[in-house]
């Protein structure tokens, strides 16, 4: 059984960059599609974008111009960069897998991350 | 991007009822890349229907989906008090994938 967890600091500064790491476990990291999605009262679920283990990379366009994501098969870990992040990148941060790019099977349990001075 | 709407928003209901919920789409696509999820309060979502009819691992039978084009639904038949949770529609069918923004059901 596959299972996620996020890390990653809680309070990022305005303008500065945020930066979530999710380690997977029970199973190869190469086998799956992985993906960042945030949740917030606001928006709601908002999918960010996706990378595979060839570090091929889908993001939204919404984030494109300030989102990076990386995988390290190594250290069985994805990460999600976004730049520049506002008080409107205040959410609970998720880290999700699927047996396909488009679906989301199993989810980490979220991180919290709030954007304040 | 796709645009999906869920209505109710809210759905007050009572253990054993059945429960109906609609996911409607801004524009049409096939019901194979239609994803239903729940979410309990403190928990991540957790995928209960795919292709709009097909049952995650582990799901009971009493979830249904239906849908096609636009309109898309959830039917839980028989209310369970484990049932009473928020629900999203997620479309795959293009990129970005989106989400609705969620039916409540409580008790």
């Amino acid at each position: 059984q596959v299972q996620l967890q996020g890390s990653g600091p809680r309070l990022v500064k305005p303008s500065e960059t945020l930066s979530l790491t999710c380690s997977v476990s029970g199973d190869s990291i190469s086998d799956y599609y992985w993906n960042w999605i945030r949740q917030t009262p606001g928006k709601g679920l908002e999918w960010i974008g996706s990378v595979y283990f060839r570090a091929t990379t889908n993001y939204n366009p919404s984030f494109e111009s300030r989102v990076s994501m990386s995988i390290d098969t190594s250290k069985s870990q994805f990460s999600l960069h976004l730049s520049s992040v506002t008080a409107a990148d205040t959410a609970t941060y998720y880290c999700a897998g699927g047996y396909s790019s488009r679906l989301f099977h199993f989810w980490g349990q979220g991180t919290r991350v709030s954007v304040s001075s | 991007e796709i645009v999906l709407t869920q209505s109710p928003g809210t759905l007050s209901l009572s253990p054993g009822e059945r429960a109906t919920l609609s996911c409607r789409a801004s524009q049409s696509f096939s019901a194979s890349f239609l994803a239903w999820y729940q979410q309990r309060p403190g928990q991540p979502p957790r995928l209960v229907i795919s292709g709009a009819s097909n049952r995650a691992a582990g799901i009971p039978d009493r979830f249904g989906g239906s849908g096609s084009g636009t309109d898309f639904t959830l039917t839980i038949s028989r209310l369970e008090p484990e049932d009473f949770a928020v629900y999203y529609c997620q479309q795959y069918a293009d990129s970005p994938r989106t989400f609705g923004q969620g039916t409540k059901v409580e008790i």
